[in-house]
């Protein structure tokens, strides 16, 4: 059972655009909801994260969108460049469970010159 | 430089062979963890271990065996009885409870394991 629903699957945005990408999860226990960042070949790295008490929080050019209620959260890239061309992954975990992060499938992100 | 070093970075088995993935990290971190991640999909949880001497099993644990005997290494044993085992694998570790930076997962490098 996938508790965590990520899409699209995959994503073509020009350069400048906005990359958006979003995920729905099951567990109303979940507490934590980062995205990470891989790159090919590499293994990922923790790009932002939110807790439920904020319904947005912001680093850079990316923003994670939080939706309590409708059990939906987001992530904004904004004035895409090349280098942010990778896959990214929502995840989500109850951190009173020994944090065990259950991760989306991922989405491919391309950023067009 | 501090991080977590998985190897090898590519390894061959054959029918009915064992074979075990190593993982070291010097971060001091007590838990790790270890991910199979399969093209187009998520991470999946094989084994994680939160203090020395004590690991549990994840979602797909069958097939795979694990050992925490230091805090600094964990390594993965990919059994004959792992039907499917051509993956890329990734290993993390994370500080303990009781830190504000506890939630941090790092990852190593990954090692991609084909079956010959």
């Amino acid at each position: 059972q996938q508790q965590v629903k990520q899409s699209p699957q995959s994503l073509i945005v020009q350069k400048g655009g906005i990359s958006i990408i979003n995920c729905a999860y099951e567990n109303t226990a979940f507490d934590y909801f980062p995205w990470y960042q891989q790159f090919p070949g590499k293994g990922p790295a923790l790009l932002i994260a939110i807790r439920p008490d904020v319904s947005e929080k912001k680093e850079g050019r990316f923003t994670i969108s939080f939706n309590k209620s409708a059990k939906q959260f987001s992530l904004h890239i904004m004035d895409s460049q090349p280098g942010d061309s990778a896959t990214y992954f929502c995840a989500a975990s109850k951190t009173t469970a020994g944090n065990k992060l259950t991760f989306g499938g991922g989405t491919r992100v391309l950023v067009k010159p | 430089d501090g991080g977590i070093t998985q190897s090898p970075k590519y390894l061959f088995r054959k029918e009915g062979q064992n074979v075990t993935l190593s993982c070291e990290q010097n971060l001091n971190h007590d838990a790790m963890y270890w991910y199979r991640q399969d093209p187009g999909q998520g991470l999946r949880l094989i084994y994680y271990s939160q203090i020395v001497n004590d690991f549990q099993k994840g979602d797909i644990a069958e097939g795979y065996s694990v050992s925490r005997e230091k805090k600094e290494s964990f390594p993965l044993t990919v059994t004959s009885a792992q039907k499917n085992p051509t993956a890329f694998y990734l290993c993390a570790s994370k500080y303990g409870t009781g830190s504000t930076m506890c939630e941090k997962l790092f990852f190593g490098s990954g090692t991609q394991l084909s079956v010959l």
